[in-house]
């Protein structure tokens, strides 16, 4: 079975600044990742989705992560924050084992200071 | 296209009625599901359907029931509501498993 933890329920970044969102999963067979970000009121949309393709997964709105296999980690990062870019994160994973059904991390909610 | 639409956005019940969240898409998935979000938990898995007539349980079954007559709409059906279930409610579809998930804009249920 998979699971996922990521460190940290809420970040507070300054515009402009890096936005890092720790993730790191547990997964007995290769698995597909996922990040989505909810916006107040509304249901969960994609950010992006790693495959096995390539470890760099670039997604919407200027945001990528890097899946390392050694560190069992799929981190979220974005260069600059925008104040647009408050919101509650989501880290995801799926796998054969459980009919890639997904599991989801407990959420990040990032708060951007202006 | 509208998406995933669920009904009602709101809804406040009594301990021990029974209610039934609408959800249907028209984006002819297949796969269809629902989840609960309690705050600090994440989404939990409550059903999922893998196409009409079929459906299967997830996480977090017990005290819900639900079915699968078309491809479009995928009910959820609280029989005897209990105060565990306050929570919001978000129903979700995909064209095929392990594809991305598009979400409806989910329903507060709270159960006094």
């Amino acid at each position: 079975a998979q699971s996922v933890t990521q460190l940290g329920s809420h970040v507070s970044v300054s515009e402009g600044a890096l936005v890092l969102l720790r993730c790191n999963y547990s997964s007995s067979v290769p698995p597909y990742l996922f990040w989505y970000v909810q916006y107040p009121n509304q249901g969960l949309q994609l950010l992006l989705k790693y495959t096995s393709a390539a470890t760099l997964v670039k997604g919407i709105n200027g945001f990528e992560a890097e899946f390392k296999k050694s560190e069992t980690s799929f981190h979220l990062t974005k260069p600059s924050a925008h104040m647009s870019d408050a919101a509650e994160y989501f880290c995801a994973v799926s796998d054969r084992s459980n009919d890639y059904k997904l599991s989801f991390g407990a959420g990040t909610t990032v708060t951007v200071r202006a | 296209n509208a998406g995933v639409t669920q009904t009602p956005k709101f809804r406040i019940l009594k301990i021990g009625q029974s209610m039934t969240l609408q959800c249907t898409q028209d984006m002819n998935h297949n796969y269809m599901y629902w989840y609960r979000q309690d705050p600090g938990m994440g989404l939990k898995l409550i059903y999922y359907s893998v196409g009409a007539g079929i459906t299967d349980k997830g996480e977090v079954p017990n005290g819900y029931n639900v079915s699968r007559s078309t491809t479009e709409d995928f009910p959820l059906r609280l029989e005897l509501a209990a105060p565990s279930q306050t929570s919001v409610y978000f129903c979700a579809s995909s064209r095929d498993r392990n594809e991305k998930l598009f979400f409806g804009s989910g329903t507060q249920l709270s159960v006094l």
